[in-house]
Formats: C-alpha cells, sequence, structure tokens
C-alpha cells in the first residue's frame, strides 16, 4: 500500500515563504502531485514531479528526492487567497491509469 | 468548455435508500475517476476508469458500483445508502499520463440519515 505524511497546519504571515513537505512510503512509485483545495471547493491541480529536482511554476515550486522519498511544495510571497488546503499525492503504476493516493492535507493559513 | 460536472450538488438520502451520481467531462480524457472526502481527510479513490470499457476498484469499493457508459460519463451507484456514506464525493479526469493532473468536479455532497 502506500502511505503519505504531511503536516496538518502551517500558518505564516503574508509576502513570506512557506514549504510544505510531504514523506511518502510507497511501491511503484512513479510522481508525485500537488493539489490545493479552497474550503467549499474542488481540488486544483499544481504541480507535478517525477524526476529529482525542482519545478517552478510562478509563485509555487515543488521538489522531489525519489531517494529519500520526500518532497516539499513552497510558496512564495504568500497572498491571502493562498489560505486552502494542500494535498500532497503519490501516482502509482496502474493497468494504464493515472492512479493517485492523497495525503490528509496541510491547512495553510496566511495571516496579515 | 464545462471541463468536469456532477450531478446532484446536494442530496439526503434515508439508509437503504439507492441513488446514481452521475459525472460527465468534455475533455476528451482516457481516465476517470470517483473519490470521497471526510471531514479532516484527504481524497480516498473509491473506483476508476483508466479507459472506456475497463473499471477497477481502488482503495475504498465496498458499498458502491461503476459504471464506465461512454469515453465522456462515469456514474457511482449507491445501492443501499449508509450512514457511513455520508461524504463529499468528487469525479475526475485525465489523459492517462500524470503530468496534466486530474480535473476534478465541483463535488456532491451526500448525507445519509
Amino acid at each position: 500500500g502506500q502511505s503519505l505524511e504531511q503536516p496538518s497546519e502551517v500558518t505564516a504571515v503574508e509576502g513570506a515563504i512557506v514549504q510544505i513537505n510531504c514523506t511518502y512510503q510507497t511501491s511503484g512509485f512513479y510522481g508525485l502531485s500537488w493539489y490545493q483545495q479552497h474550503d467549499g471547493g474542488a481540488p486544483t491541480f499544481l504541480s507535478y514531479n517525477a524526476l529529482d529536482g525542482l519545478e517552478e511554476t510562478g509563485r509555487f515550486s515543488s521538489f522531489l528526492s525519489r531517494s529519500d522519498s520526500y518532497g516539499y511544495l513552497l510558496l512564495q510571497e504568500l497572498q491571502m487567497k493562498d489560505s486552502a488546503s494542500y494535498f500532497c499525492a503519490v501516482r502509482v503504476l496502474t493497468g494504464g491509469g493515472n492512479k493517485l493516493t492523497f495525503g490528509t492535507g496541510t491547512q495553510l493559513k496566511v495571516e496579515l | 468548455n464545462a471541463g468536469v460536472t456532477q450531478t446532484p450538488k446536494f442530496q439526503v438520502l434515508k439508509t437503504g435508500q439507492s441513488m446514481t451520481l452521475q459525472c460527465a467531462q468534455d475533455m476528451n480524457h482516457n481516465s476517470m475517476y470517483w473519490y470521497r472526502q471526510d471531514p479532516g481527510m484527504g481524497l480516498r479513490l473509491i473506483y476508476y476508469s483508466a479507459s472506456e470499457g475497463t473499471t477497477d476498484k481502488g482503495e475504498v469499493p465496498n458499498g458502491y458500483n461503476v459504471s464506465r457508459l461512454n469515453k465522456r460519463e462515469f456514474s457511482l451507484r449507491l445501492e443501499s445508502a449508509a450512514p457511513s456514506q455520508t461524504s463529499v464525493y468528487f469525479c475526475a479526469s485525465s489523459e492517462a499520463g500524470g503530468s496534466q493532473g486530474q480535473y476534478f468536479g465541483p463535488g456532491t455532497r451526500l448525507t445519509v440519515t
């Protein structure tokens, strides 16, 4: 099976940088994804790492170390609208589909 | 381009009743998924369909059935609802590869009394 660990809650101030860590244990690992979910909303895709290293998309970056079974999401220049839950998810090999197992999520609170 | 749509948005059932949650996508994706999300929890995969004509069980399939009606539509059926199935249900779709992510519908909030 798969298991993922991420902090349940992180608080940061507007304009700051915050890092949300994710460690995983899984067989058949193929990649690590990150999703954002605002209260009452649907998850939205942020990033995907299949190889070691840093992927940057605007204010958000995601990092993966396959040897350490570890990744993180880095949010820069935090804005109030970034207050949301962030989920890491591992992609595992199946018979053709893109099957994900999600962590329990990190609630990010951005304060003034 | 509506993306992923789900009906209904809200539903209240009595224990033992049955219902079908509908999902459709207009992005020409091969793969579709059904998840449930309980308070303070991540999403748990119920069933998925890697491509039209195939379905497979996820983490929590007991009490559910699915039908991949065609490439666009993937329905989830509760044959005999139980209070433990009170949850928010999300449908998602994706290409077969992982780099583009999964696209989620707005969810169905189901309460079983």
